[in-house]
């Protein structure tokens, strides 16, 4: 079957640094999407991979190794508004989204 | 980026009613576009994939009579919820994908809180 793991919850001071880690097992893979969610709000696009490495977008980092069925977020300066659920998804063969269950984030002061 | 429209935003109803939900492509045409439901502290769920002039494909343990999908348009897709009960007090969400070359981003709607009383 078609499994995405990633921790349920962490937490973090702000200004510090925080990995989301998220390991996958797909029939296929077509690309892995991390998005953000506040509560009672649709998720918002952060960020995407398809091939290794690390993909940097400002205060956000994504990281995949395909061999590995593994990916992480990076999140650095950490805010109160990065108070969320993270979400790690994974686009199969037939490229249809498999989501996972989500990371809540709670950031300290 | 591309934007997606949903309609309503929050709805309340008595049980045994039927319930609309639209989803709009606002600035790109989507020949697809997925319904999700979230109940929660839980994660998405695919309910079902809406295509464009033909049948929606349902997600294995989704009622396909109670949860009505039409996609009529390149631009709008609408769920119906039929004979709403309280357990289907949810939050449900349309997506649709970009279609960019190379790249599969969806982009979702802002989401439609029903709750059955």
């Amino acid at each position: 079957g078609q499994n995405i793991d990633q921790p349920t919850e962490m937490t973090a001071t702000e200004g510090a640094i925080v990995q989301i880690n998220c390991t996958y097992q797909t029939s296929g893979f077509n690309g892995l999407f991390w998005y953000q969610q506040h509560a009672g709000e649709a998720p918002t696009f952060l960020s995407y991979n398809v091939l290794d490495g690390l993909e940097e977008k400002g205060r956000f980092s994504s990281f995949l190794s395909r061999s590995k069925g593994y990916s992480y977020l990076l999140l650095k300066e950490l805010q109160m508004k990065d108070s969320a659920s993270y979400l790690c998804a994974v686009l199969d063969s037939n490229y249809q989204l498999i989501w996972g269950a989500g990371t809540k984030l709670i950031i300290k002061p | 980026g591309a934007v997606v429209s949903q309609h309503p935003s929050w709805v309340i109803c008595k049980s045994g009613t039927s319930v609309k939900i639209e989803c709009r492509s606002l600035d790109f045409q989507a020949t697809t576009m997925f319904w999700y439901r979230q109940f929660p502290k839980q994660s998405l769920m695919l309910m079902a994939t809406s295509n464009e002039g033909s049948k929606a494909t349902y997600e294995q343990g989704v009622e396909k009579d109670k949860f009505l999908i039409n996609h009529a348009s390149l631009t709008l897709s609408t769920l119906t919820v039929t004979s709403a009960h309280p357990e289907d007090s949810s939050f449900y969400i349309c997506s649709a994908p970009s279609g960019l070359a190379g790249y599969n981003e969806q982009f979702f709607g802002p989401g439609t809180r029903l709750t059955v009383l």
